[in-house]
């Protein structure tokens, strides 16, 4: 069974640029979540998706966008891009939020460099 | 809002025991997760505990106190391939179910 896949791997843009990433979870998974990883720090939540809804986000500015597809993919948007915005991009996918054991299925991320 | 305390680092010799704590706000607490990611690697999860006590697995064993909010993960009979950043998550529903991460702990395995 295929893991929880992301796209691209790597990401190089400059300031005030747009990125988009993508995410597809595990077969079966409705719920997707988006976290960011500086270097060497804690995994930050941005976002979570389950049956195409936004259901909750974290603590990061409106310019920090996603969405998540009928088939349950789905893609982070990041706007006006600034050098803190360089990081590692986790997404994990469950099965949705009130039933599941608290397991969490991460794919490898998307690096995204800021310059 | 959430936040959980984990020391920053922890190193151990191969072989032995190490215990990694981790204390968490009771906000909306609904269970405490521990995940394990090598440098470069995608976080896996290790365990997960909802109800008071110890869950084991193998060599790695978590356990929880709500009444203290507070949990731990250990491991036992250290390997060298036991050398990441150990993390205790949040499981939390407020506006919504979201899982919180701490810093992390990093372990050194040492021979």
């Amino acid at each position: 069974e295929a893991g929880v896949t992301q796209s691209p791997t790597h990401l190089i843009k400059t300031r005030g640029q747009q990125a988009t990433l993508r995410c597809s979870p595990i077969s079966g998974h409705t719920s997707v979540y988006w976290y960011q990883q500086a270097l060497g720090l804690g995994l930050q939540f941005l976002l979570w998706y389950d049956e195409g809804e936004e259901r909750n986000r974290g603590n990061f500015p409106p310019r920090f966008s996603g969405r998540q597809f009928p088939n349950y993919s789905s893609e982070l948007n990041v706007n006006a891009l600034e050098l803190e915005d360089s990081a590692l991009y986790l997404c994990a996918s469950s099965f949705t939020g009130t039933v599941n054991t608290g397991e969490l299925f991460f794919g490898e991320g998307s690096r995204l460099t800021v310059l | 809002g959430q936040s959980l305390e984990q020391p920053s680092e922890v190193t151990a010799v191969e072989g032995a025991i190490v215990q990694i704590n981790c204390t968490y706000q009771t906000s909306g607490f609904y269970g405490l997760s521990w995940y394990q990611q090598h440098d470069g690697g995608a976080p896996t999860f290790l365990s997960y505990n909802a109800l008071d006590g110890l869950e084991e697995t193998g060599r790695f064993s978590s356990f929880l106190s709500r009444s203290d909010s507070y949990g731990y993960l250990l491991l036992q009979e250290l390997q060298m391939k036991d050398s990441a950043s150990y993390f205790c998550a949040q499981k939390a529903l407020t506006g919504g179910f979201k899982t919180i991460f701490g810093a992390g702990t990093r372990l050194f395995v040492k021979a």
